[in-house]
């Protein structure tokens, strides 16, 4: 059982380069979230999809976007990086409440721009 | 608002006890415990709902005092497996499907030698 799966791990971009960070989840989950994390810090949550076809924006939703392509994959874009966005980037996703509590992680995507 | 945790780090032997603390300035109706090891996901320990709820796991215990919006986790004879990052978070709404929506502390260190 995978869990939750996020694409690349690590990635060096230069300012002003986009890209896309991928998360699939294999737990028939509804709602899935990203969040970011820098040194020191808590987590913040970036942005949020209650189900399919649903994105909200969290507390740092400015530079970022999101697409739910479908129950299973939520990814998060930069269209134009800037090195305030080097951050561990997290993806997560909790099933119904009322099955339980627990937020699963991914294994985090570490970028850096430069 | 992000909840305040205290101390911000603790250094402690093998077979020691640690107290964290979680404190918000909103009204709190379930708080939720995560450690995190570097370089790793978060993890779930445990939620606290309100009641004054004592949750258990392993030798890791918390309560929650949701009139003085406050939680704290207690380590009981830590081990060496106990070291990590923890953080405690607070839901960012009331309800909904999407639980998974919080607002982190800053994190305590907890450092276990031998």
């Amino acid at each position: 059982n995978a869990g939750v799966t996020q694409t690349p791990k690590f990635q060096v971009l230069k300012t002003g380069q986009s890209m896309t960070l991928q998360c699939a989840q294999d737990m028939n989950h509804n709602s899935m979230y990203w969040y970011r994390q820098d040194p020191g810090m808590g987590l913040r949550l970036i942005y949020y999809s209650a189900s399919e076809g649903t994105t909200d924006k969290g507390e740092v939703p400015n530079g970022y976007n999101v697409s739910r392509l479908n129950k299973r994959e939520f990814s998060l874009r930069l269209e134009s990086a800037a090195p305030s966005q080097t951050s561990v980037y997290f993806c997560a996703s909790t099933p119904p409440r009322i099955t339980g509590n627990t937020i699963y992680f991914g294994e985090g995507s570490w970028l850096t721009v430069v | 608002q992000q909840p305040v945790q205290s101390p911000q780090a603790v250094i402690l032997r093998e077979g020691e006890d640690a107290v964290i603390n979680c404190s918000s300035s909103k009204a709190l109706y379930s708080v939720h415990w995560y450690r995190q090891k570097h370089g790793e996901a978060p993890v779930f320990l445990m939620i606290l709902l309100k009641g004054g709820e004592q949750k258990g796991h392993e030798k890791i215990s918390a309560s929650f005092n949701e009139k003085k919006q406050q939680s704290s986790l207690y380590l009981t004879a830590s081990q060496l497996s106990y070291s990590g990052t923890y953080f405690c978070g607070t839901p960012r709404d009331a309800g909904g499907t999407s639980y998974g929506k919080l607002t982190f502390g800053q994190g305590t260190i907890l450092t276990v030698h031998p």
